[in-house]
């Protein structure tokens, strides 16, 4: 069975700093795409970041960036000049192409530090 | 991106009624939508997929006669938890899928909190 894995269920960081949140996950398939969540105290999920598997590329949206290693099956996001507005829990997702099941790690609480 | 909205954000009931929370994308159509159970400070459990004019697909474990699944339009999906007792005592966020250029992506609702007394 596919399972997503966040090994860090808390970090800190102070403000402006980087920080890096792992992801592993577990897959046979080829064609599937992954995902980073945000859900700050308001319990909104909020999309961060996608990628999909096909491409080389990391995604990069503004302050957020990912690494994506697809032969070790890691999808870590980096969130550079940290805000405190960047706190909340953040999830790993994966989801096969072709189908609308996610599958979600257990998450990451983020507190950023001012 | 495109907006889901669920309602009631949140709901107090007495043990042994029945709570319905609904789940709508106000600007897109979902055949398919989602719903998950949240406990604290753990991750999203999927419980359903609600498919439009047909019947639900459960997960294994989730009571389908607890928790009742209506899909009758293509933006609207309510979930209605019967028999309410202090156990099911949680936060249900509901998903609905959109596709687009992007292929599917899930937009969530703002979740409901249900609190059975």
């Amino acid at each position: 069975a596919q399972t997503v894995t966040q090994s860090q269920p808390e970090m800190s960081v102070q403000e402006a700093e980087t920080v890096t949140l792992s992801c592993t996950y577990d897959t046979s398939e080829n064609n599937y795409y992954l995902f980073w969540y945000k859900q700050p105290p308001s319990r909104q999920m909020i999309l961060v970041i996608r990628q999909e598997a096909y491409k080389q590329q990391n995604a990069t949206e503004n302050r957020f960036s990912v690494n994506f290693q697809k032969a070790a099956k890691s999808f870590s996001l980096k969130i550079s000049d940290s805000q405190l507005g960047d706190t909340a829990m953040y999830f790993c997702a994966f989801k096969y192409s072709g189908t609308y099941k996610y599958i979600f790690g257990t998450g990451t609480r983020l507190k950023v530090l001012a | 991106g495109a907006v889901v909205s669920q309602h009631p954000s949140w709901v107090i009931c007495k043990s042994g009624t029945s709570v319905k929370i609904e789940c709508r994308s106000l600007d897109f159509q979902a055949t398919t939508m989602f719903w998950y159970r949240q406990f604290p400070k753990q991750s999203l459990m999927l419980m359903a997929t609600s498919n439009e004019g047909s019947k639900a697909t459960y997960e294994q474990g989730v009571e389908k006669d607890k928790f009742l699944i209506n899909h009758a339009s293509l933006t609207l999906s309510t979930l209605t938890v019967t028999s309410a007792h202090p156990e099911d005592s949680s936060f249900y966020i509901c998903s609905a899928q959109s596709p687009g250029p992007r292929g599917t992506e899930a937009f969530f609702g703002q979740g409901t909190r249900l609190t059975v007394v």
